[in-house]
């Protein structure tokens, strides 16, 4: 079993659209991340939580602790959004779990 | 916003050659580097944690020998593939922490697509 689960792994959606991509975990964390990786390979960390909600743009993440449960939203979905969305959570000082991505694809 | 600098993006090598990959933080100082692997259409794995001026801490199942790690400046870390072989062909990729915040963002390099032939 991963300590890592995002759904779904593959979403496809037109543009306008409200996306929304889970992540639960089953390791006690100390922080959550989302980062998107686009096709030519290069990653952005999009947030860093430890609680609560964070909202950048079109983007919000949320992270609810005692559920081990994260949700990253995109409003207004653009194809520039298409990439692959991955999230990670830190356990220790340095230990990460990644999971296994979801990609998303918005079509004109 | 904080950059991390990897160079080469690609490179293609013979089997039985070594490769060096850099990665450098231009704009803080990383205390501790993380270097990734990521086969096709996977998740990224980490290989190893490198704490500057100190041993590269590697997952299990990561030969440290074949997958040399230097993190010799708080700017500067390397990864040297040795005596590559076609299995290695994979998507390498670093990040750094900086210096002073416990639970820093990961600040991503562009990768380095390795073909071995």
């Amino acid at each position: 079993k991963n300590e890592v689960e995002q759904s779904p792994q593959n979403l496809t959606a037109q543009e306008g659209e409200f996306i929304t991509i889970n992540c639960s975990y089953s390791v006690g964390i100390s922080a959550l991340h989302w980062l998107q990786q686009h096709p030519g390979g290069g990653i952005v960390s999009l947030f860093m939580l430890s609680s609560g909600k964070k909202k950048h743009g079109r983007l919000i993440a949320t992270i609810n602790i005692q559920e081990k449960h994260s949700s990253l939203h995109i409003t207004a979905s653009h194809p520039r959004d298409s990439a692959v969305y991955i999230c990670a959570v830190r356990v220790t000082g340095n230990q990460f779990y990644f999971g296994t991505g979801t990609s998303l694809t918005v079509i004109p | 916003g904080a950059v991390v600098s990897q160079h080469p993006s690609w490179v293609i090598c013979k089997s039985g050659t070594s490769v060096k990959i850099e990665c450098r933080s231009l704009d803080f100082q990383a205390t501790t580097m993380f270097w990734y692997r990521q086969f096709p259409k996977q998740s990224l794995m980490l290989m190893a944690t490198s704490n500057e001026g100190s041993k590269a801490t590697y997952e299990q199942g990561v030969e440290k020998d074949k997958f040399l790690i230097n993190h010799a400046s708080l700017t500067l870390s390397t990864l040297t593939v040795t005596s590559a072989h076609p299995e290695d062909s994979s998507f390498y990729i670093c990040s750094a922490g900086a210096r002073g915040q416990g639970n820093s963002p990961l600040h991503f390099g562009n990768g380095t697509r390795l073909t071995v032939t």
